[in-house]
């Protein structure tokens, strides 16, 4: 079974600055894709970024990019110029085409706080 | 804008107590699926449906059942509720036919069992 780990349960980083969010997989499966999700305290699932396994380049959306290193096999998500409203919990998921269809696990989610 | 709607914001149930969890969504999705979520924990997939009457069991099926009777809808069934199943639950749904399509979500059920 695929596992997503996230190691880091808090993170905490100034007004502006830059963080990076860990994520790692474990699969055999040749095509498979990455996502990231925000969860505010408000309890939405907002998506923010996709890496598919064959991509060449890492993905990016606006502030931000995802690290997406295959042979670790570790996505790592960047936030660059943190903001204020950056603080939520942050959630990596794996996903594959289970026999045509597909199948989304999440990594346990790391809790990032921007201070002023 | 697609739409994951959960009939319930928060629900409390006592023990032994049969409950029903309902999600809709409004974009003629073919996936659904329904998570629990626990602090230090993650999403966990619970069940999820690729059409209508097929299912498929998540990773914590036991205690739990589902039904998609029409394409728009996917219920959560606890057919006697415990304690340990206290939790926020979420339903989410996307596109088929391809890994790389974002799962949308509902708000959201915090489940309280007494």
């Amino acid at each position: 079974a695929q596992k997503i780990t996230q190691t880091q349960p808090g993170m905490f980083v100034q007004e502006k600055e830059a963080v990076t969010l860990d994520c790692t997989y474990d699969t055999s499966d040749p095509s498979y894709g990455l996502f990231w999700y925000k969860q505010p305290s408000s309890g939405e699932m907002i998506f923010l970024i996709y890496q598919g396994s064959y991509d060449q380049q890492n993905a990016t959306e606006g502030r931000y990019s995802l690290n997406f290193q295959k042979a670790r096999k570790s996505a790592n998500l960047v936030i660059s110029a943190s903001q204020l409203g950056d603080s939520a919990m942050y959630f990596c998921a794996f996903s594959r085409m289970n026999t045509g269809f597909q199948k989304l696990v999440f990594g346990t989610g790391t809790r990032l706080l921007v201070s002023p | 804008d697609v739409k994951v709607t959960q009939s319930s914001r928060y629900l409390v149930k006592r023990t032994g107590e049969k409950v029903f969890l309902e999600c809709v969504q409004d974009m003629d999705h073919e996936n659904m699926f329904w998570y629990r979520q626990d602090p230090g924990l993650g999403l966990r997939l619970i069940y999820f449906s690729y059409d209508v009457k097929m299912k498929e069991k998540g990773d914590i099926p036991e205690g739990y059942s589902v039904s998609r009777e029409k394409k728009e809808r996917f219920s959560l069934i606890l057919e006697s509720a415990s304690t340990n199943q206290t939790s926020m639950y979420l339903c989410a749904s996307s596109f088929d036919g391809s890994m790389n399509t974002e799962a949308f979500f509902g708000q959201g059920t915090r489940l309280t069992v007494v």
